[in-house]
């Protein structure tokens, strides 16, 4: 089952805001990676991480791995409409070589 | 790019029918995976498969099977459709170089059993 904790479940936030998710568990990923789901498509790829303490960006988005390699965020910043969708972060379990755990997703709704 | 392509989109199907569920990849990785998501269940692993011939169980098999003859295609199979397979069907591919490889989905398909 999962064991990522992912948080929040929902954001209602104003067009140029800034955003804040992240994703917790109790155990240690060498890997993780953040996505992108539109209504009716499959989950993008926007980041990914791979050594703790890694700080990635990726135009608005920003992605950090956190020291204690149990633990993600995603920030975006001066959000726009097409941000809306739902955000998952997924990781690699240290000792589970290819397969990944999702957390349930956030989904953000931007409001005009 | 990678491209990742299920056969279809949407899809409605009768209880007690056998039905197929095809993925093509087209950049040569070796893992496939099927995932179905539900509200509120997120993505779950049904089965997954490193190299041809070669298959896993994931967390939900029950009620599924898959098929792996060539490396760029992963079949998913419900062998007697029931109205609780009704969800969002996820294929993804990855490639098995190092660890932590990011998987990359396909569209989805969205499937329906009355």
């Amino acid at each position: 089952g999962q064991q990522l904790n992912q948080s929040p479940q929902s954001m209602f936030i104003q067009e140029g805001e800034d955003v804040s998710m992240n994703c917790t568990s109790s155990s240690i990923f060498n890997t993780w990676l953040w996505y992108k789901q539109d209504p009716g498509e499959g989950p993008v790829l926007l980041i990914a991480l791979y050594k703790a303490g890694e700080l990635t960006s990726n135009g608005r988005l920003t992605a950090q791995f956190g020291i204690t390699r149990k633990d993600s965020f995603l920030n975006i910043s001066a959000s726009i409409p097409s941000d809306v969708g739902i955000y998952f972060c997924a990781g690699e379990l240290s000792g589970s070589a290819r397969q990944l755990t999702f957390g349930s997703g956030t989904q953000l709704t931007v409001l005009p | 790019d990678v491209k990742v392509t299920q056969s279809s989109r949407y899809l409605v199907k009768r209880t007690g029918e056998k039905v197929f569920l095809e993925c093509v990849q087209d950049m040569d990785h070796e893992n496939m995976f099927w995932y179905r998501q539900d509200p509120g269940l997120g993505l779950r692993l049904i089965y997954f498969s490193y190299d041809v011939k070669m298959k896993e169980k994931g967390d939900i098999p029950e009620g599924y099977s898959v098929s792996r003859e060539k490396k760029e295609r992963f079949s998913l199979i419900l062998e007697s459709a029931s109205t609780n397979q009704t969800s969002m069907y996820l294929c993804a591919s990855s490639l098995v170089k190092g660890g932590g490889q990011p998987q990359h989905f396909g569209d989805g398909t969205r499937l329906s059993i009355l």
